[in-house]
């Protein structure tokens, strides 16, 4: 167990529609990350937070947005969703979000758009 | 070009034998970050073993040990006396730290016979 959570473990949704994905870094880590791992494009970077502000971005989509707030948990949302949104999302944490850092995964969202 | 490659998309071992996954990575940047991490096939993302771009050892831990090679721009994975439970998916990742990005290889799939 690394310490980071994510809810809901599955989500199951339509096209065109909204979710919110959850994450909850592990206790004294600053830095949020989100990542999209779809079986045709691999693990994709999508966002980086520290301490409540954006601090690198990646492959994200105008329809995806993120935010970190004061409690430092994250959320992801996703938007209009698209039958290739299709993924297993998942968030990882570390400390200060700097070069050395080790990132520690969350088990991951598998969002599934029918 | 690919940042990260990973060239064995599966491999097999033997119980108790050593294995190399290997990973060639492109950066122009002096600073960065080198991770390995392994997935289970429950989904999981579990850290194992990190290299800095100036660190002059080469990273060990526990049965993982790296052979960081600077000038060729690589990084195996070593798993001494290899488990039934090694068998997953096993990623090669990357942090570039001007740059403040993350990437991952495609993968190797380990799977050790008994």
């Amino acid at each position: 167990d690394s310490g980071v959570t994510q809810t809901p473990k599955h989500l199951i949704t339509a096209t065109g529609q909204r979710v919110t994905l959850r994450c909850s870094p592990r206790s004294g880590d600053l830095s949020v990350y989100w990542y999209q791992q779809s079986l045709d494009q691999g693990l994709q970077f999508l966002i980086q937070y520290y301490n409540g502000e954006e601090r690198a971005k990646g492959n994200i989509l105008e329809r995806f947005s993120a935010q970190q707030f004061p409690d430092l948990h994250s959320e992801l949302n996703l938007s209009s969703l698209e039958l290739g949104d299709s993924a297993l999302y998942f968030c990882a944490s570390s400390p200060t979000g700097g070069g050395t850092d080790t990132q520690y995964f969350g088990p991951g969202t598998r969002l599934t758009v029918l | 070009a690919q940042k990260i490659t990973q060239t064995q998309p599966g491999m097999f071992v033997q119980e108790k034998e050593a294995v190399t996954l290997d990973c060639t990575y492109d950066t122009s940047d002096q600073s960065y970050g080198l991770f390995w991490y392994k997935q289970p096939s429950s989904g999981e993302m579990i850290f194992l073993i990190y290299q800095g771009s100036y660190d002059e050892q080469n990273a060990t831990e526990g049965r993982y040990s790296l052979n960081f090679q600077k000038a060729r721009k690589s990084t195996n994975l070593v798993i001494s006396a290899s488990q039934l439970g090694d068998s997953a998916m096993y990623f090669c990742a990357m942090r570039e730290d001007n740059f403040n990005k993350f990437y991952f290889g495609s993968g190797t799939k380990l799977n050790v016979k008994p």
